[in-house]
C-alpha cells in the first residue's frame, strides 16, 4: 500500500543551524502538509503545498521556515536557524485531491532535536 | 478559530470489552469534516474514521464507530472487542469544509489507549 515516507526519523542539531526534513508523499498526491508536535502538545497545522506554492500557512511557519519541492517526488521543511524550542516531532501529509474531499495520509515523523 | 478537546488523556480497556474516546469540538461552521486518527507507537498516523457533518447517519467502519452528536459538538468514538493491537494514541480531528478556510486540520490533545490482555 503506497505510504508516505520521511527522513531521518530522527535528527540532532545543534542551536544555530540549518536543517532540512525530508518527505516522499504518495505519488498521485497533489496536496503536501507539514504539521508538529511538541511534546505533551497537541499537533500543530504548520503549511500546506499545492501546484509549487505555499496554499496556507499557520503563525507558527514564520520567516525562519520554507518548504520546496525539488523534484516530482520529494517535499521538504527548511528551518534556517533552529531554536530550542524547534525540537519536535515534524510530520509530513499528503492527500490525492480537492482537501474537501480527501483525507490526508499521514508519514511516520521526523523526531527533531535541538541542542 | 476552531478548537478540538479531549478530555482523557488516558483510558484503559480489557481485550475483547468497548471502550469509548471522548472528543469536544467548538466551531462557528455548519459544514465540516470530523476525524479520528490512531497513533500507534510506530508513529505513523492513521486514519480511522471519518464524519461528514452534513450526515446524519454515524460512521461506522468494523469494530469502530462514531457517536456524533452535532448540536452538542461532540464526536466520540466506540471500540468493539478491542484488540491489542488498538493500543495507540487516539487524536480527534477537525476540518471545515469551506475551500477559503483552507485545508488544515485542528487536532485535539490526544487519549492514549491501553489495552489489557
Amino acid at each position: 500500500e503506497p505510504e508516505v515516507t520521511q527522513t531521518p526519523s530522527h535528527q540532532v542539531t545543534q542551536m544555530g543551524q540549518e536543517v532540512i526534513l525530508r518527505c516522499v508523499p504518495i505519488s498521485n498526491h497533489l496536496y503536501f502538509y507539514w504539521y508538529r508536535q511538541i511534546l505533551g502538545q497537541k499537533v500543530e497545522f504548520l503549511v500546506s503545498f499545492y501546484n509549487n506554492e505555499i496554499s496556507e500557512k499557520s503563525e507558527i511557519f514564520d520567516d525562519q521556515f520554507s518548504v520546496e519541492r525539488p523534484d516530482g517526488s520529494n517535499f521538504t521543511l527548511k528551518i534556517r536557524s533552529t531554536k530550542l524550542e524547534d525540537s519536535a516531532m515534524y510530520f509530513c501529509a499528503s492527500s490525492e485531491d480537492r482537501p474537501m474531499n480527501t483525507e490526508a495520509f499521514f508519514g511516520q515523523g521526523t523526531r527533531l532535536t535541538v541542542v | 478559530a476552531q478548537t478540538v478537546t479531549q478530555s482523557q488523556p488516558e483510558m484503559s480497556v480489557q481485550e475483547a470489552e468497548t471502550v469509548t474516546l471522548s472528543c469536544t469540538y467548538d466551531t462557528s461552521e455548519s459544514d465540516y469534516y470530523l476525524f479520528w486518527y490512531k497513533q500507534p507507537p510506530s508513529r505513523q498516523m492513521i486514519l480511522v474514521i471519518r464524519q461528514e457533518a452534513y450526515k446524519q447517519q454515524n460512521a461506522t467502519e468494523n469494530r469502530f464507530s462514531v457517536n456524533f452528536q452535532k448540536a452538542a459538538k461532540s464526536f466520540s468514538l466506540k471500540i468493539s472487542d478491542s484488540q491489542l493491537g488498538d493500543a495507540a494514541m487516539y487524536f480527534c480531528a477537525y476540518r471545515s469544509a469551506l475551500e477559503t478556510s483552507g485545508s488544515r486540520l485542528t487536532f485535539g490533545e490526544g487519549t492514549q489507549l491501553t489495552v489489557n490482555p
